[in-house]
């Protein structure tokens, strides 16, 4: 069945940039929207934003000038930069797969999560 | 945005009661809205859709109602595996927002 997983650092410094992949395994990358969302220590879930398989993106405003998204259909990959992190980034990073159908947006199939902690 | 507010912010319950968890929104979303469960260390797991469809594999336990503005998800009667945390989300547009999620405790 479909699988995916996140792979990145675990540490970023300050004013530095996340870089995090999520590999797609067993299924196709087209169709659906490739979902990144994080989740603070102890605190809730926070939608960061989509890319789907053309490469055309949407992304939280308020993170909007920070956030880069993208797509690599040969790798069955997608990944996230998330650039001038400081401490209020560090969170677990789930990717997810992004359905938009007649009943609206919903994320059937997530990634284990990945802990990126900015520090110095 | 369009803000999610979920009550209460916790729960302590005991195996086999019914829970009922509320989901509001700060503007209609019609039917929009899901329900994710998540264990501690784990991902959520998408457990009712549109509302009030269950997702494949969710046990029947497990309902979700509402529309507009007002949404509740309830298990009949909880099970062990159920003690987790409750998050419901809206689909109605982006930017997607989740509510700050409602945790089950053993009493």
């Amino acid at each position: 069945q479909v699988q995916l997983q996140e792979s990145g650092p675990g540490l970023v410094k300050p004013s530095e940039t996340l870089s995090l992949t999520c590999t797609v395994s067993g299924g196709s990358i087209s169709s659906y929207f490739w979902t990144w969302i994080r989740q603070p220590p102890g605190k809730g879930l926070e939608w960061i934003g989509h890319v789907n398989y053309s490469g055309s993106t949407n992304y939280k405003p308020s993170l909007q000038s920070r956030v880069t998204m993208s797509v690599d259909m040969s790798n069955t990959q997608f990944s996230l930069n998330l650039s001038s992190v400081t401490a209020a980034d560090t969170a677990v990073y789930f990717c997810a797969r992004g359905f938009l159908g007649v009943r609206g947006w919903s994320f059937d199939l997530w990634g284990r999560g990945h802990l990126i902690t900015v520090s110095s | 945005d369009i803000q999610m507010t979920q009550s209460p912010s916790s729960l302590s319950v005991s195996v086999g009661d019914r829970v009922t968890i509320t989901c509001r929104a700060s503007q209609s979303i019609s039917t929009y809205l899901n329900w994710y469960q998540q264990i501690p260390g784990k991902a959520p797991k998408l457990l009712i859709y549109g509302a009030s469809s269950l997702h494949t594999g969710v046990p029947s336990r497990f309902s979700g109602s509402g529309s507009g503005t007002e949404f509740t998800l309830a298990i009949s009667s909880l099970q062990p595996e159920d003690f987790a945390t409750y998050y419901c989300q809206q689909g109605y547009k982006t930017p997607i927002t989740f509510g700050q999620g409602t945790r089950l405790d053993i009493k």
